[in-house]
């Protein structure tokens, strides 16, 4: 089955950028998205089709993508950003998951 | 706005049968696949089932495939999972999500 990896966690400085990379087999011919999930709550969307960001999402949030590795990077992190990020891309009419990574902002 | 509102959860015990629901509202929910999703407590995501935009096509997880049946009324806006002999391993919050939004979420936990 198809499987992408993330890294488990990842810190940074507030103001500092944060990256978090997916990689997976041939996922450069897939479209990747990215979710952000707080403690309690539902995940959201702030990621899609690689580099696009939904409305609503903070210009602080991109994404690129090169060969088979997919990453999220949050420029000038904030306090507000800490949360597990999970990555996800469609593999044959299904998602799949990375395992997620917790960012925390020390 | 784009509203998903599952519902159906519950506390079982192993072996028993649950039906999930989730109810759309806000987009034209049979233009789009919809999925459930869910999520062990303390764990990562993990994809469940999908059902194409018209119900014509379904897929699931190995971990669930011939125990859980996902169905759609388009006419009513409500997606369905059909869950049976349900184990302890299927302990989870339960997500209806789809390329527009995310549910809040259904529990499901198991009895002791």
């Amino acid at each position: 089955s198809y499987e992408l990896t993330q890294p488990p966690s990842v810190s940074v400085s507030p103001g500092q950028t944060a990256s978090i990379t997916c990689s997976g087999d041939k996922l450069g011919s897939k479209y990747a998205s990215w979710y952000q999930q707080k403690p309690g709550q539902s995940p959201v969307l702030v990621i899609y089709q690689d580099d696009r960001r939904p409305s609503g999402i903070p210009e602080r949030f991109s994404g690129s993508k090169s060969a088979n590795t997919a990453t999220l990077t949050i420029s000038g992190t904030q306090a507000m950003d800490e949360a597990d990020y999970y990555c996800q891309a469609w593999d044959s009419r299904i998602w799949v998951f990375g395992g997620g990574t917790k960012l925390t902002v020390l | 706005q784009v509203q998903l509102v599952e519902s159906g959860g519950g506390v079982v015990q192993p072996g028993q049968s649950l039906r999930l629901s989730c109810a759309a509202s806000g987009f034209t929910f049979s233009d789009f696949p919809i999925h459930w999703v869910r999520q062990a407590p303390g764990k990562g995501l993990e994809w469940v089932a999908v059902i194409s935009h018209d119900g014509s096509n379904k897929y699931y997880a190995d971990s669930v495939k011939g125990r859980f049946t996902i169905s759609r009324d388009n006419s009513k806006n409500t997606l369905h999972l059909q869950m049976n002999s349900l184990t302890d391993e299927d302990t989870a919050m339960y997500y209806c999500a789809n390329a527009v939004g995310w549910g809040q979420g259904t529990l499901v936990t198991f009895s002791s």
